[in-house]
């Protein structure tokens, strides 16, 4: 069964700390994407990345860090000197070959404090 | 980027009113679309899948006759909430693809909160 775990469902920090969300994934298939979103209070996802399972390079997008782990099946996202605006929920999901479905993990709220 | 809109944005409804919401896909050809619920402070749960001209496909324990779908164009999908009652309340969210593969990226809408009183 293919399955998504965030284990932190709440994380608070204060403004300019360095914030890891981490996304544990199960599935049994070789080909697979990974995915995280952002969700603010206003609702809307916003797509952050995708990685694909054939591609264990890390990536860093301006603050934005993702550091995938085929060996312990994570994908954790670092948000290096956080800001208020980063307060949200973060989603980590995955798609499997073969299909457009997305199974989300339960998701992870951060609070970024001034 | 590709722009998913949903209309309303919210609504307001009586028990036993049915509720119809709007997605559509504002600059490219939905070939697919989906509609998630997520209830407060949880994950989005998919609903249905729906395909340009089809069936649409219903995740399990999701009742057809409830929620009705239907995706007539390539720009347009609809979810109708029949009959609606308090335990329908919930923040419905589509999302939409432009084709098929590894990178066919989901564009999500800004999400519909109902309220069902």
């Amino acid at each position: 069964a293919q399955k998504v775990t965030q284990a932190q469902t709440e994380i608070s920090v204060v403004e300019k700390e360095d914030v890891t969300l981490d996304c544990v994934y199960e599935t049994r298939d070789t080909t697979y994407y990974l995915f995280w979103y952002k969700q603010p209070p206003s609702g809307e996802l916003v797509f952050l990345i995708r990685r694909n399972s054939f591609d264990e390079q890390n990536e860093i997008s301006g603050r934005y860090s993702w550091n995938f782990q085929k060996s312990t099946s994570s994908f954790n996202f670092t948000i290096t000197a956080s800001q208020v605006v980063d307060s949200a929920v973060y989603f980590c999901s995955l798609r499997l070959r073969n299909t457009d479905k997305l199974i989300f993990g339960t998701g992870t709220r951060l609070q970024v404090f001034p | 980027g590709a722009v998913v809109s949903q209309h309303p944005s919210w609504v307001i409804c009586k028990s036993g009113t049915s509720v119809k919401i709007e997605c559509r896909s504002l600059d490219f050809q939905a070939t697919t679309m989906f509609w998630y619920r997520q209830f407060p402070k949880q994950s989005l749960m998919l609903m249905a899948t729906s395909n340009e001209g089809s069936k649409a496909t219903y995740e399990q324990g999701v009742e057809k006759d409830k929620f009705l779908i239907n995706h007539a164009s390539l720009t347009l999908s609809t979810l109708t909430v029949t009959s609606a009652h308090p335990e329908d309340s919930s923040f419905y969210i589509c999302s939409a693809t432009s084709g098929t593969g590894p990178y066919n990226e989901q564009f999500f809408g800004p999400g519909t909160r109902l309220t069902v009183l």
